[in-house]
């Protein structure tokens, strides 16, 4: 079963860090590009950030919103995706859920996780 | 507030036609493809249609997706009880070099 499930979630004072992890079963992250996407409490999705696959340098891209806060980054020898948030404010509690891109359907989000929850409080 | 415009609400009676919009501008909408993701009451989202009009694997063609301009619109026929959800609308925005979401119709059946 393709399968993707997020871990790392926790309650950071504002300005720490945390480093969420997302874990593939099913496929190989590999020919990939992978996303997270995070949802605060009561809101609309928001898309974070993605790395593209080592075709494409495993670059990454990143929202405003948290652009130099976060980065994100893969091993595909673990076949895992991480999500390295620094500078954590208030503003980002949400659910961030990882989710895989599939070329075939024109890098729509085809594969998400259950979601793992990061609050944000002092 | 989202750079992607989606009224907040809709709904319909069973069997009834629904139609959600999308408005965007040429920086994202009209220069790329729009994605439609569900969300069912506390699940993780799904992806609905893809490259504005395509339907992925297992998704009923009662839904249907279009676009014009820097507009897009999903529709769902038959309306179900089940189609009660939220539903995104996506794509890339080259001003911002990154996905966008809209902000997400919440469609009831009533």
């Amino acid at each position: 079963e393709v399968q993707l499930v997020e871990s790392g979630g926790d309650l950071v004072q504002p300005g720490g860090s945390l480093r969420l992890s997302c874990a593939a079963s099913g496929f190989s992250i590999r020919d990939h590009y992978m996303d997270w996407v995070r949802q605060a409490p009561g809101k609309g999705l928001e898309w974070v950030g993605r790395t593209r696959n080592r075709a494409n340098t495993y670059s990454t891209e990143y929202a405003a919103s948290v652009k130099g806060r976060f980065n994100v980054s893969r091993d595909d020898s673990r076949n895992s995706l991480y999500l390295q948030m620094n500078s954590l404010q208030f503003e980002d509690t949400a659910v961030y859920y990882c989710a895989r891109e599939w070329q075939p359907y024109f890098y729509g989000m085809d594969v998400w996780g259950l979601g793992t929850t990061v609050t944000v409080s002092s | 507030q989202s750079i992607l415009t989606q009224t907040p609400s809709a709904s319909g009676t069973p069997g009834q036609r629904v139609t959600i919009s999308c408005s965007g501008s040429s920086s994202n909408i009209e220069s790329h493809y729009v994605y439609w993701y569900r969300q069912l009451p506390g699940t993780a989202p799904e992806l609905l249609m893809y490259k504005n009009d395509q339907r992925p694997s297992g998704v009923p063609d009662r839904f249907s997706g279009s676009k014009s301009g820097t507009s897009a619109s999903l529709a769902i026929s038959g309306l179900r009880s089940e189609d009660e959800a939220d539903y995104y609308c996506a794509t890339w925005d080259d001003s911002l070099s990154g996905r966008v979401f809209g902000g997400g119709t919440k469609v009831t059946v009533l």
